[in-house]
């Protein structure tokens, strides 16, 4: 498999569910992000890890928890979500310098009840 | 700070050009990205442009003027899979984050 892939694509939960999202890269890079894609809205910075350590958090409510194992996989573990939370969750990756162009992965369409 | 702004909307016919504008207002400028978007998929890179000047792929092109925080990607030939939307995104100097516009959907009809 290649590029960037992200499971589940879809995902409906209820506000007092715990779930995570997983992305998975086979680009080589080191450095990944995650983004929140509401509706009409930019694509919104919420976390990024660089070499595995977590480089960015862009004041992104605590029940969002994100977690880095390795250069290759990122998780988003949710908890106790509020259905203002509902949007597309977009994980990419890059490396550093030159272009740096980011490589997204499909999403995971996420509706909270 | 970072502020981008493009259109929301464009429509166009199939065969014609299409203009997609893109302003920024970013502390430390350092390169515009320029991505496409179908719906219910991944947005994919389409050009990167960090000097003055026209970079030209296929039907596709990219125009950046650094000293006006301007840039636009130009589609020619249009077809309709080029429907989609387009996202504008700016990086700053020593720094790998983007900020993205809200996207410009372009709607090609027959």
């Amino acid at each position: 498999e290649t590029g960037v892939t992200q499971t589940p694509r879809h995902l409906v939960m209820g506000m007092t569910n715990k779930k995570s999202l997983k992305c998975e890269q086979h680009l080589g890079h080191n450095a990944m992000y995650w983004y929140k894609q509401s509706a009409k809205k930019p694509l919104e910075l919420m976390f990024v890890y660089s070499l595995e350590e977590r480089v960015e958090n862009n004041s992104v409510p605590s029940r969002f928890s994100p977690e880095c194992p390795n250069s290759s996989h990122l998780f988003l573990h949710l908890h106790t979500l509020q259905p203002e939370d509902s949007a597309l969750y977009l994980c990419a990756s890059s490396s550093p310098g030159g272009g740096g162009e980011q490589f997204f992965g499909p999403g995971t369409r996420l509706t909270v009840l | 700070g970072q502020n981008i702004d493009q259109p929301t909307e464009m429509t166009a016919t199939e065969g014609a050009i299409v203009q997609i504008n893109c302003t920024y207002q970013t502390s430390g400028f350092n390169g515009l990205f320029w991505y496409q978007q179908h719906a219910g998929e991944a947005p994919t890179f389409l050009s990167y442009n960090v000097l003055d000047g026209l970079e030209e792929k296929g039907r596709f092109s990219s125009f950046l003027s650094r000293s006006k925080g301007y840039s636009y990607l130009l589609l020619k030939e249009l077809q309709m899979k080029d429907s989609a939307s387009y996202l504008c995104a700016a990086r700053r100097s020593n720094d790998y984050k983007l900020s993205f516009g809200a996207g410009t959907t372009v709607t090609v009809r027959a």
